[in-house]
């Protein structure tokens, strides 16, 4: 069965410092697809970033970059130059498509917290 | 461009009652999904819809029914609410197919008594 794995129920991360958000999967599909997003208190979801499962290299957009281990069939999000607007919820998930249909899941998430 | 919207933002029902939760985007996404989140996790499909005139289910689609309306327009329906289905509600689209990038509409916070 495909499961998401995040370990961290919370992080705490100093302004200006580079923090890291673990995110483990398991699955048996050959072609999926890695995503992180961001929940703020208002609960909106923001799409930061992306990884296909064949992309060999690792996802970035802009201050945060995706740490794609393939083998150990790790996601982690590395966000650099925390700021205090990066404190909330984030979220690891996973979407895939093979012969039981669509499936995406999503992590239970990791709270972090940026302090000045 | 307004993205994904919902209505309503917010809403109470009693145990029976039923209710429609309209979304619509407009990026001219083809798959559109609606998903459930409790406190504490994260989120669950209930159904989505690959394509206009399709739909599937999701994780956890018993108590709901969905509809794509057309290729804009994907609602989710609750016959009879039950205290179990308080969630926040997310509907959310994807341009061409599943497992494409989702973009998520602002939600819609169900209580039901």
């Amino acid at each position: 069965a495909q499961k998401i794995t995040q370990t961290q129920p919370g992080m705490f991360v100093q302004e200006k410092e580079a923090v890291t958000l673990d995110c483990t999967y398991d699955t048996s599909d050959q072609s999926y697809g890695l995503f992180w997003y961001k929940q703020p208190s208002s609960g909106e979801m923001i799409f930061l970033i992306y990884q296909g499962s064949y992309d060999e290299q690792n996802a970035t957009e802009g201050r945060y970059s995706l740490n794609f281990q393939k083998a150990r069939k790790s996601a982690n999000l590395v966000i650099s130059a925390s700021q205090l607007g990066d404190s909330a919820m984030y979220f690891c998930a996973m979407s895939g498509v093979n012969t039981g249909g669509f499936k995406t899941i999503f992590g239970a998430g990791t709270r972090l917290f940026v302090k000045a | 461009n307004a993205g994904v919207t919902q209505t309503p933002k917010f809403q109470v029902l009693k145990t029976g009652q039923s209710m429609t939760l309209q979304c619509a985007q407009d990026m001219n996404h083809n798959s559109m999904y609606w998903y459930r989140q409790d406190p504490g996790m994260g989120l669950r499909l209930i159904y989505y819809s690959a394509s206009e005139g399709t739909t599937d289910k999701g994780e956890v689609p018993n108590g709901y029914n969905v509809s794509r309306l057309n290729k804009r327009e994907f609602s989710l329906r609750l016959e009879s609410a039950a205290p179990s289905q308080t969630s926040v509600y997310f509907c959310a689209s994807s341009e061409s197919v599943p497992g494409d990038t989702q973009y998520f509409g602002p939600g819609t916070r169900l209580t039901v008594l």
